[in-house]
């Protein structure tokens, strides 16, 4: 079974900050997703990567395949970057791919 | 391009009772989820479907829930009866093709609390 670890759980920084959110796996993957949740449920995918680096505007995702591990980066924090960042992993095994989920990190913004 | 449309997006029962939720995915995709997250949890996958077939249901408690996408295209998912410890926000997503790394698109889910 594969967990997934997501450190902090909780992170309040001031605007402006560089932040980063930390996700870890325990077995072999095939993809790891960024997700953004706000307030009230919606879910949108931020990335979808399997190796190396991705950016998007402010939002930098990095994964290190033989280290189990992947960052998210936000630069030059906002207060409307406050949210619940959910790092996922996917399987590609027989077509079964369903993410399998970290609990979370729950970040504010301050002005 | 239409999003993944869910309803009711808020529903209060009490325990013992039944319910059910519909997703429409985005068209043309053929790989619908659906996600249960309790509170303060990450969602955790209940069912797969690659067009009207299932592809994993190992986490679905059968003797409860059911769920179906009969054509293809949207889906139902049922609980009956129903436990305090289904309160949760079902998340319904939808894929191009399950079969190769594709981006979830979700939809923003029914609350469900049970009393």
């Amino acid at each position: 079974k594969n967990e997934v670890e997501q450190s902090p759980q909780n992170l309040t920084a001031q605007e402006g900050e560089f932040i980063t959110i930390n996700c870890s796996y325990s077995v072999g993957i095939s993809a790891l997703h960024w997700l953004q949740q706000h307030p009230g449920g919606g879910i949108v995918s931020l990335f979808m990567l399997s190796s190396g680096k991705k950016k998007h505007g402010r939002l930098i995702a990095t994964i290190n395949i033989q280290e189990k591990h992947s960052s998210l980066h936000i630069t030059a924090s906002h207060p409307r970057d406050s949210a619940v960042y959910i790092c996922a992993v996917q399987y590609s095994g027989g077509g079964a791919d369903g993410l399998t989920f970290g609990k979370g990190t729950h970040l504010i913004i301050q002005p | 391009e239409a999003g993944v449309a869910q309803s009711p997006r808020y529903k209060i029962i009490e325990k013992r009772q039944s319910v059910a939720f519909w997703c429409n995915p985005i068209s043309g995709h053929a790989t619908l989820y659906w996600y249960q997250q309790i509170l303060g949890q990450g969602p955790k996958l209940l069912i797969q479907f690659q067009n009207n077939g299932v592809v994993d249901d190992s986490q679905l408690p059968k003797d409860r829930f059911s769920a179906e996408r009969l054509k293809g295209v949207d889906s139902t998912l049922k609980i009956q009866p129903a436990k305090l410890e289904d309160s949760a926000v079902y998340l319904c997503a939808s894929s191009l093709d399950g079969f190769a790394n594709q981006p979830q698109h979700f939809g923003d889910g029914t609350r469900l609390s049970i009393l």
